[in-house]
């Protein structure tokens, strides 16, 4: 398995409230991905990083800030917590050659 | 917009009966094809790929997978199913040219029955 863990792994919390969930890796990958994974919708996008302090836009970003200061860490950030994210999130690496991506367990978030 | 159409959301099938998971994307350009596979409350493994070559891609757990170019499509398919089948299936798509992360199907649930 690759070397992938998010954390925390679960969270409750309340509407307008931050929360930061963390990816880390230990592949040494330059790719890494955030996405969110609801009934009915598989997997979505929110934000990717393509190196260190380069990160871009998926399809569901709205209300999502990501920061990546070092290859192994990539940081999704809820400003103000909404019902609406109340989710499964993924995370995601993949190497110079983008093929495969490799997932992490998932944290679920509950916003109350 | 490239995307990916997983054809069946939910699929029962008897133990040891074969199955085929349909899926179909749309793009231009050329493109890497995957399949994953969530078993409950689990993170998404890679079951198959197809990069180049051979059309037909065998996988882990005995599942395969045929590229078909002309018909835009990448089904699954298994022999002969097993209770530990049961789990959701994921189309995935990422495309050759420019920097672009997987688009995935909505998932097909595949349903084992003894």
């Amino acid at each position: 398995d690759a070397g992938i863990t998010q954390s925390p792994r679960h969270k409750v919390t309340e509407t307008g409230t931050p929360v930061t969930l963390r990816c880390h890796q230990t592949e040494n990958h330059r790719y890494m991905y955030w996405y969110r994974q609801d009934p009915g919708h598989g997997l979505r996008l929110i934000h990717y990083s393509y190196g260190v302090k380069d990160t871009d836009k998926g399809e569901v970003s709205d209300g999502y800030s990501v920061s990546r200061s070092k290859t192994e860490d990539f940081l999704l950030t809820l400003e103000s917590a909404t019902s609406s994210q109340t989710s499964v999130y993924f995370c995601a690496i993949s190497g110079q050659g983008r093929e495969t991506q490799y997932f992490g367990p998932g944290t679920r978030l509950l916003v109350l | 917009a490239q995307s990916v159409t997983q054809l069946d959301s939910q699929v029962p099938v008897f133990e040891e009966a074969p199955v085929e998971l349909r899926c179909n994307y749309s793009s231009s350009v050329s493109v890497y094809l995957f399949w994953y596979v969530q078993y409950p409350n689990q993170g998404l493994q890679l079951l198959l790929k197809y990069l180049s070559g051979s059309t037909l891609v065998k996988g882990i757990n005995g599942f395969e997978a045929e590229f078909n170019k002309s018909q835009t499509s990448f089904h699954l398919r298994k022999p002969s199913v097993h209770i530990s089948d049961t789990a959701e299936y994921f189309c995935a798509v990422t495309f050759h040219s420019g920097n672009t992360p997987l688009v995935f199907g909505k998932g097909t649930r595949l349903s084992v029955i003894a």
